[in-house]
């Protein structure tokens, strides 16, 4: 069974400070992973994905991504904060294997809040 | 919101009533999902399509139904067995050829019970 843990429902950080939202993962194959942000009653926007290769993935707004295997994680980060960065973050996962579940697998999200 | 539009914005829903959630892509798409958001649980799956006269059941499918008559077309009824249909409902769409593929979202429709 896929999952994903995103162990904080709430990240504070004061603007121009590195950032990071936190995200483990479980499949039963490689995975494919993904950040997703979500600004208030809007749809959810793509901001990276890591599929193989460099563990390290950029992505939209400055926004780059660790992939960890043996931590089973890829945590999301920004060297500076902005107050527009302030959303829900959503981390998410797909089993790559042939016989994994056919869906993206979303966590709970975090709530990223930047104070000026 | 890349070419997905979701109407209405917002909804109501009466006891015992069917209602129907409208999604329309313009950007040529294969695959086109459903997803439920309620606070603190993340997206659930409800129903997904791959292909132009097939769908198949998500995680949380019971009291939904859905159709997939045109590729540009994937609404949503919510029916009377639904017994907490309020949520945030979200359809999303992707080329549907690889498993890496990004999701396109939608705006959203809020669906709440009256």
């Amino acid at each position: 069974a896929q999952s994903v843990a995103q162990p904080e429902d709430q990240v504070n950080v004061a603007e121009g400070n590195p950032l990071t939202v936190k995200c483990t993962y479980s499949v039963s194959g490689n995975p494919y992973l993904f950040w997703y942000v979500q600004y208030p009653n809007r749809g959810l926007q793509f901001l990276l994905k890591y599929i193989t290769g460099d563990n390290l993935v950029k992505g939209s707004y400055g926004f780059e991504a660790e992939f960890n295997k043996s931590q089973t994680s890829f945590h999301l980060k920004k060297p500076s904060a902005l107050v527009s960065d302030s959303a829900l973050y959503f981390c998410a996962v797909r089993d790559s294997s042939p016989t994994g579940a056919n869906n993206l697998f979303f966590g709970t999200g975090t709530r990223l809040t930047v104070i000026p | 919101d890349g070419g997905i539009t979701q109407s209405p914005k917002y909804l109501f829903r009466k006891e015992g009533q069917n209602v129907t959630l409208s999604c329309e892509q313009n950007l040529n798409h294969d695959a086109m999902y459903w997803y439920r958001q309620d606070p603190g649980q993340g997206l659930r799956l409800i129903y997904y399509s791959q292909i132009v006269n097939d769908f198949q059941k998500g995680d949380i499918a019971e009291g939904y139904s859905v159709s997939r008559e045109k590729k540009e077309s994937f609404p949503l009824t919510v029916t009377s067995a639904q017994k907490n249909p309020t949520a945030f409902y979200l359809c999303a769409s992707s080329y549907g050829r690889t498993q890496n593929e990004k999701l396109f979202f939608g705006s959203g429709t809020q669906l709440s019970v009256l």
